[in-house]
Order: C-alpha cells, then sequence, then structure tokens
C-alpha cells in the first residue's frame, strides 16, 4: 500500500500552460504540504494545509494553488507556467504540525 | 527567517567508519529539529526527531544531538555501510510553531565498501 502517492510521475508541458499534480495519502493524516525541489536539491515547502488552514509560504506566485477536495487529497494547480517552475515537486502529510512527514516519490516538472 | 546550513561538500567516509553530519542554525531556537534520508529520485524519508529539551536520541545505529546553545544538532551513523550512502536533510519548525518547516539543502554521504 502506497502511504502518498503522486501523480503524474512525470509531466512535460510548454510554457503558458495550465497544469495539475495530484496528490492523496491513505494514512489519516490530517496536514497535507506541496515542496518544490529545484536542481541545487533545496526543499522548499510551498504549502502547508490542514483542513482548517492554509498557510502559503509568501515566496510563491499566485500562479500556483492547492485545491483539497477532502482530507486525503491536496491537489497542485500550477497557471501560466514558466520555464522557472521546472522543477521536481513533491507531495508530503503529517499527523500533526511536528509530526513526521510522509513524503510521496515526487513529479518531474519540465517546461519547455 | 531561519537560515539552516548543512555541509555543501559530500562526506566521504570508510565502510564501518562512523559518519557525522551537521546542522547549524541561525535566528530562533526550533521546538523540534527532525533528521531525513533521501536517495537520488525519491522522497525524503523520517529518521529520527529531536525535542528541545533532548539532548541526545538514538535508533538503532543513528544518534542525532542537540545543542540549542551552540544552535546546532549532530547526526551520526555507526558502522556505517554503502547502503547508507544518500543526501541527509534536517528540517526545523516553522517560525512560532507554524505548519511551514524549513529543510537545509543537505549534505551527501558516501560510504566506500
Amino acid at each position: 500500500d502506497t502511504a502518498v502517492s503522486q501523480t503524474p510521475k512525470y509531466l512535460v508541458t510548454q510554457m503558458g500552460n495550465d497544469k495539475s499534480i495530484k496528490c492523496e495519502q491513505n494514512l489519516g493524516h490530517d496536514t497535507m504540504y506541496w515542496y518544490k525541489q529545484d536542481s541545487k536539491k533545496f526543499l522548499k515547502i510551498m504549502f502547508s494545509y490542514n483542513n482548517k488552514e492554509l498557510i502559503i509560504n509568501e515566496t510563491v506566485p499566485n500562479r500556483f494553488s492547492p485545491k483539497s477536495p477532502d482530507k486525503a487529497h491536496l491537489n497542485l494547480h500550477i497557471n501560466s507556467l514558466e520555464l522557472g517552475d521546472s522543477a521536481v515537486y513533491f507531495c508530503a502529510s503529517s499527523r500533526a504540525g511536528e509530526d513526521e512527514q510522509y513524503f510521496g516519490p515526487g513529479t518531474r516538472l519540465t517546461v519547455t | 527567517s531561519q537560515k539552516i546550513e548543512q555541509n555543501s561538500e559530500a562526506l566521504n567516509i570508510q565502510e564501518g567508519k562512523t559518519a557525522t553530519l551537521t546542522c547549524n542554525y541561525t535566528n530562533y531556537s526550533p521546538a523540534y529539529l527532525q533528521w531525513y534520508r533521501q536517495d537520488p529520485g525519491r522522497g525524503p524519508v523520517f529518521l529520527l526527531l529531536i525535542r528541545e529539551n533532548e539532548k541526545e536520541k538514538r535508533k538503532e545505529r543513528l544518534k542525532v544531538t542537540f545543542d540549542t546553545t551552540l544552535k546546532q544538532s549532530l547526526f551520526h551513523i555507526t558502522a556505517s555501510q554503502p547502503a547508507d550512502s544518500a543526501t541527509y536533510l534536517c528540517a526545523l519548525e516553522g517560525p512560532g510553531g507554524s505548519y511551514i518547516p524549513t529543510f537545509g539543502r543537505g549534505t551527501s554521504l558516501i560510504v566506500h565498501p
């Protein structure tokens, strides 16, 4: 059983397009996250969401928006994709904010 | 904002030796600190969490220390094995206990047989 799953694993698209990455966790966790890992391997938090509160990293462009249809899912929508958006995006979940995080396998996004 | 420093250079050690990785931080002192392992092409995997009132924590061959005076955490792997080769990341709770953890850039560990 996969704890945190993401789809797709690879995503290649052109500048200006709109795309979504899906994330699902079957751990019953309350908090989910989206991270961006750039080419220098720096893992940067984008969003944290726990059913009641969405915390946005202020440096994230508003072209990025998380959407949570239910507690087990947190999808990432990206509008007007730019070259600089190319990176690996990780979804994660935790029981509470301070607990260990379980990461998904990542989605490698390439914008051409 | 919190700044986390991990040695950007890879740490090369011989199998059987103890690997020691360092995580230094500035500004506020976090209530807890976590260590993760990341293999190429995969997501980070949680290893250990240590709280500010704990000086040391162990799990099998792993040991983590947390010195809030020095603002430093040390991560040790004893009797290292080639399978321990990976990138190790430290993560601190966000400012004010927020749900925005801050990760270091990680240190690559290479264990030679």
